[in-house]
């Protein structure tokens, strides 16, 4: 399977809104209601912070967002902060497979 | 809150087997809510999943196709704990491991600390 493709980088200054898209195919995002978005800072795991394609798990800010239309799927941080900067990562279901992921987005803060 | 504590070697050579273990705390390995998870990364492959295990009156295992002929989860009951095993590694399989619960559809909500895993002669 191959990579969901994410841009390699965005940024916003403090305040702002920033979008990361995550486009993939029919067989996996445009195929399911299963996207998950992840935030991994600098050695550390990955964290879950939305779940088919729109969910929060407890505990995650809802400046945090997502949505899907076709086979792309988007993650929105809204009033952007200083702590939000840090890797993402989404992942879909996808056919007789478990998950496939991004290639991941650097996410700078000005 | 389900918390997981990796254990294990972080340096192989060629052709041996990598072993990692992964301890489970706030959850039961044979929970019928959750499955449980090996996932690499590393910055040539990304992050991938490799399998999962879990339990539903018996056991469960789904391996990747990509290290399907040489990997094995098992559970440990009497622990509390499963583990990863890999057999024959090259300098491919460099990367970190991460255990992980959840789902493949709901997302992995708890992951392990992560170990690094190099492959060199």
């Amino acid at each position: 399977q191959s990579a969901l493709t994410q841009p390699p980088s965005a940024s916003g200054s403090p305040g702002q809104s920033v979008t990361i898209s995550c486009t993939g195919t029919s067989s996996d995002v445009g195929g399911y209601n299963y996207v998950s978005w992840y935030q991994q800072n600098p050695g550390k795991a990955p964290k879950l912070i939305i779940y088919e394609v729109s969910k929060r798990p407890s505990g995650v800010p809802d400046r945090f967002s997502g949505s899907k239309a076709g086979n792309t799927a988007s993650l929105t941080v809204s009033g952007l902060q200083t702590e939000d900067e840090a890797d993402y990562y989404c992942s879909s279901n996808v056919d007789n497979h478990c998950v496939v992921f991004g290639g991941g987005t650097k996410l700078t803060v000005l | 809150q389900v918390q997981l504590q990796q254990s294990g070697p972080g340096l192989l050579k060629p052709s041996q087997t990598l072993s990692l273990t992964c301890a489970i705390s706030g959850d039961s390995v044979s929970s019928n809510t959750v499955a449980w998870n090996w996932i690499r990364q590393s910055p040539s492959r990304g992050l991938e999943w490799l399998g999962r295990t879990y339990y539903r009156s018996k056991w469960y295992f789904d391996y990747a196709v990509s290290v399907k002929s040489r990997v094995t989860i098992n559970p440990d009951t009497s622990k509390n704990q499963f583990s990863l095993q890999l057999n024959s590694v090259t300098p491919d399989d460099t990367a970190v491991y991460y255990c992980a619960a959840g789902w493949c559809r709901g997302g992995f909500h708890s992951w392990g600390q992560g170990t690094l895993v190099t492959v060199s002669s």
